[in-house]
Formats: C-alpha cells, structure tokens, sequence
C-alpha cells in the first residue's frame, strides 16, 4: 500500500497550545496536502507543498517537508476550540495522473 | 459560490437494492473523484474522471459504477450494496492534475 502513516493517530490538547501532527509517506511525490475533515464532513484543503519546498506558511499553520525523509508536519500554533477536527495528509505521486493518497490521520481535540 | 453539492446528504437503501448518488459542480473543474471513507479512515479512492476519461481502481469492485453525463454531474451507482457498502462517500473535484482538490459534504449511506 502507499497509504501514508499519520502520527499521532489521536491527539488532545488545551485551547492556546501548539499541536503537531506528523505525516510519512513511502513514493516520491510531485506536492504534499493537507486537509481538515470536521465530524461527518467533507474535507477541506488547508495547504499544498511541492516537493521542491522545504517549509510554507498560511496563518495559524505551518508545514515542513523533507523529501529525504519522505515526510511532512503541520504545526498549528495558538490552537481555538475549533481546530477540532481530523487532520489528513495527501500525497500526489509524480507519475502525472491526478489522484492523491491518503494519509490515516490524526484526530485533533483541542480542550477549551 | 462555486461549490461541490451531493444529494442525498443521508441515503439508506434496502440490502441488494440498487442505489445512486449524486454530485455536481459549479467550479468548471475537469477532474472528478468519488472516494469511499469508512468511519476514522482514510478516504478511499474509488475512481475518477478526466474531463470524459474514466479511470478506475484496481481493487474498486465492480458492484461500483460511475457516469459523468457531462462536466458538472457525476453519478456513483452501488449496484447490489451489502453491508459493507455502508460508509461516507466523498465526491471532490480538481482543477488539474495534482492541484488542491475542493469536496462535497459527503452522502452518508446505511444499508439495512
């Protein structure tokens, strides 16, 4: 499988704290994606990183890629109550043809 | 706004008895995706479409079936669903390859 592995698979912590999450992937890949699914939701696109990116920035997130890992994290600082939500990362392969693979995702309880 | 739109939201169906879900678009985007998420998994890509290019995955049974009409509708028809149909099914959308891919809220299906 080139399911990526997500850790931690569950993560809780109190409003106004930082929460990293930590994405391995197993293929080389054109970008790295990460996605935010509230409960019984759809997904929703966060971030996109290329593969020639080392670190990006969108507000309260912050992701970092090493492709010579084959790994991402996504830091989200100063964390609110609703950040709670799944946290899923996506790989799309550099083979040209669309598709993305899912990471299995961490679960985020931010505690007010 | 632009959106991604499924119908039904909830959908329960008979054992066996043939079913079809819905999904538009009003984004113009040429690539459309249906992913199966069973509860605290990752999504699972079922197949997609490149503009009429239909692109199915190797393990996607074939009690699964699509028909994209034309750019803005997608279908996904579950044949003779069995319980292990019962799941979330995500319809997204793409611009182009590798490109941030934009979801529905997702049909939730029960099978009794």
């Amino acid at each position: 499988s080139q399911q990526g592995e997500e850790d931690p698979q569950a993560l809780s912590i109190q409003e106004g704290e930082n929460a990293t999450m930590n994405c391995s992937y197993k293929t080389s890949i054109n970008n790295l994606q990460w996605y935010r699914q509230n409960s019984g939701r759809g997904l929703v696109h966060l971030i996109l990183i290329r593969s020639n990116e080392r670190e990006k920035h969108s507000g309260r997130l912050r992701v970092t890629l090493d492709t010579s890992k084959k790994s991402s994290s996504l830091l989200i600082t100063a964390s609110r109550a609703a950040d709670t939500a799944s946290y899923f990362c996506a790989t799309e392969g550099n083979f040209g043809n669309e598709k993305l693979t899912f990471g299995t995702g961490t679960r985020l309880t931010i505690i007010p | 706004d632009a959106m991604v739109i499924q119908n039904p939201r909830y959908q329960v169906t008979q054992f066996g008895k043939p079913v079809t879900l819905s999904c538009s678009q009003t984004l113009n985007h040429n690539v459309m995706y249906w992913y199966q998420q069973k509860s605290s998994q990752a999504p699972k890509l079922l197949f997609h479409y490149y503009d009429k290019d239909f692109n199915n995955e190797a393990d996607t049974p074939d009690n699964f079936q699509s028909r994209r009409p034309n750019t803005s509708f997608c279908f996904l028809d579950i044949r003779s669903p069995g319980l292990g149909d019962a799941a979330m099914y995500l319809c997204a959308t793409s611009g182009a390859g590798g490109e941030e891919q934009y979801f529905g809220p997702g049909t939730r299906l029960t099978v009794t």
